[in-house]
């Protein structure tokens, strides 16, 4: 069974640019989270697709969107690219949307806005 | 709203010393709470749960936590701490808003192994 890997692994893009950050889950978790790290502070949650839906997300304004795919893949994407959009990328896939579910993470995206 | 608090920012100890990472919690209803490791340019593993089914918590690498209701703690633990502990550590509580589940994360405390 494959981990959640995210690509790439780094980028560095120009505030104003548009960005798109990929995460494959394991086979068979129906539910995606994206979380940005800010350096020196723990993930906050951006938002969840259930079933290739968005089920819900944190305080992150809309030009933060996302799209699941019925192959278990995933995107970010970020527009109109800000300095403090600076951070860690990370996705975590779990089998369901429950809170007792565990949720796998992937390595991350650092993303660096100049 | 659930929150975690996470005391101190930095944790020394020297090899083969008691870890001890201190996680408060906040929250309304039985909460479910995570703790997990994140080495350098890495992403997050998972460390132990708990899901109300036992208090007391044993997790991978030799890792332990106690859920103390009273006290609103979830505490983590190892006797003997090995240099390869040395990394940050993130306590979590699992919230349950409009049907999702987002997990909501501590500060973090980053711990140090002297040899």
């Amino acid at each position: 069974e494959t981990g959640v890997t995210q690509s790439p692994t780094h980028l560095i893009k120009t505030r104003g640019q548009q960005v798109t950050l990929r995460c494959s889950s394991q086979s068979g978790h129906n539910t995606v989270s994206w979380y940005q790290q800010a350096l020196g502070q723990g993930p906050q949650f951006i938002f969840q697709y259930y079933r290739e839906e968005e089920n819900g997300r944190g305080n992150f304004p809309p030009r933060f969107s996302g799209l699941q795919f019925p192959n278990y893949s995933s995107e970010l994407n970020v527009n109109a690219l800000e300095l403090d959009d600076s951070a860690l990328y990370l996705c975590a896939s779990s089998l369901d949307r429950g809170p007792s579910d565990e949720q796998y993470f992937g390595p991350g995206t650092r993303l660096t806005v100049t | 709203a659930q929150s975690v608090t996470q005391l101190g920012s930095h944790v020394s100890v020297s090899e083969g010393a008691l870890v001890l990472l201190r996680c408060n919690y906040s929250s309304s209803v039985p909460p479910y709470l995570f703790w997990y490791v994140q080495y350098p340019n890495q992403g997050l593993q998972l460390l132990l749960k708990y899901t109300s089914a036992a208090t007391l918590v044993k997790g991978i690498n030799g890792f332990e936590a106690e859920f103390k209701k009273s006290e609103t703690s979830f505490h983590l633990t190892k006797p003997s701490a090995h240099m390869s502990d040395a990394a940050e550590y993130f306590c979590a509580v699992s919230v349950v808003a409009s049907g999702n589940t987002p997990l909501v994360f501590g500060k973090g405390t980053r711990l140090s192994v002297i040899a």
